[in-house]
Order: C-alpha cells, then structure tokens, then sequence
C-alpha cells in the first residue's frame, strides 16, 4: 500500500501569516490532488498536478508536485479565517489507477 | 450543481441492528466509494464499484457489505452494528480517468449505542 504522509498534523496561525503544508512519500504518483474539507462536509476537490515540477496557483493557494512526483506542497498566502479546514493530499498510483490513495490530513486554523 | 446526495446527516443505531446508508449521485459516473473517516486514521476505503452490480473490496471491508443496482445508486449495509463502526461515512464518486478527481457527498455521521 503507498501512503502519503502530511506535515503539519495541526497548525494554528493568525489572519495575514504565509504558511507550507507538504504532502510526502516514498512512492511515485502518476497525479496529485489536493483537497479541503470545512466542518461537517465533505472534501472538495481543489486542484490536480501531473508533471513533475508543475506548479498551479488558485488565487492566494500555490500547489507544487516535486520533480520525482513523490511529493507536493500547499502554500497559502496571507491566510483568512475562510481558509480553515482540513487540507487532504490524494495520488493516483499508476496510469490506470481510478482509486485514491489519502493523506490523513492537515487541520488549519486561521485566527481572526 | 452537481451532486453527490447521502440519505441522512446523523444517524443513532442499536448495537446488532442492519443499516443502510445510501448514496446517489447525478453525474452519471462510472465510480463509486464508500469511505469512513475517524479522528487520527484519516479516510479508509471500505468499498468502491466501477460498474453497475461490480464492487470490489477496500482497505476495511470486514463488516460491510455493498449494492450497486443502478447506476447512479451506491449503498454501503452495515450487517450488525457495532459500537466500533460508529464513525462518519462519505460517499464519493468520479468518471473513469485520474484528471476529475472525487466528489464527494456531505457524509452520514453513524453513531452506534
């Protein structure tokens, strides 16, 4: 079984900090995803990487899947009290995987 | 909007009892998953299906089983509840290829007394 590991577990900041989540494994993903899950729902679904080195931006959020394609960061930029939830990374292991292996998550919270 | 619809919020269960949890989903997706998500654990695959009447076991099958007889239909039946499945359960789907990823339904909280 490949797992994905994430770092921080917890992580508590105020409104306006930067903050970096990283998403890590010994394994090779075919693609990357990235995930949000707010309180009481499920997760939803916020972006998809494929190539090695790719780098994709949705507004203040900056994902990157690593060169080897064995890991990926999350990168927020002044943070709001919007963005707190618990942030999930999911790869697909081989070509024609349709199953998702998760991370067990970082849980953000960002203080008024 | 499309969507990923599971039966109940919250849901209180006897210990022993049978329980139906569904799931519809209006994309017309190919697959389905049952996932439960636990404190420190994270999200485990119970079940998922890739076809009408085909379902293959996940990570935590023991316990559960599932029906798919229509498309658009997933249901995970716990067959005797027990205390240790209470938990919250998210329903998932997605077409066939990596670039769509999962939608995913609110989820049912299951408690079991």
């Amino acid at each position: 079984t490949q797992l994905l590991e994430q770092s921080p577990q917890f992580l508590s900041i105020q409104e306006g900090e930067n903050l970096t989540v990283y998403c890590n494994s010994s394994s090779v993903f075919s693609s990357l995803q990235w995930y949000r899950q707010e309180p009481g729902e499920g997760p939803v679904l916020l972006v998809t990487v494929v190539t090695g080195g790719e780098v994709k931006k949705l507004k203040r959020l900056t994902f990157q899947f690593g060169d080897a394609r064995k890991d990926s960061s999350l990168h927020i930029t002044a943070a709001q009290p919007g963005d707190t939830g618990l942030y999930l990374c999911a790869g697909y292991s081989g070509a024609g995987s349709y199953q998702l292996t998760f991370g067990k998550g970082t849980k953000l919270s960002v203080i008024p | 909007d499309v969507k990923v619809t599971q039966s109940s919020r919250y849901l209180v269960k006897r210990t022993g009892e049978k329980v139906f949890l569904e799931c519809v989903q209006d994309m017309d997706h190919e697959n389905m998953f049952w996932y439960r998500q636990d404190p420190g654990l994270g999200l485990r695959l119970i079940y998922f299906s890739y076809d009408v009447k085909m379902k293959e076991k996940g990570d935590i099958p023991e316990g559960y089983s599932v029906s798919r007889e229509k498309k658009e239909r997933f249901s995970l039946i716990l067959e005797s509840a027990s205390t240790n499945q209470t938990s919250m359960y998210l329903c998932a789907s997605s077409p066939p290829g990596q670039g769509y990823g999962y939608t995913f339904g609110s989820g049912t909280r299951l408690t079991v007394v």
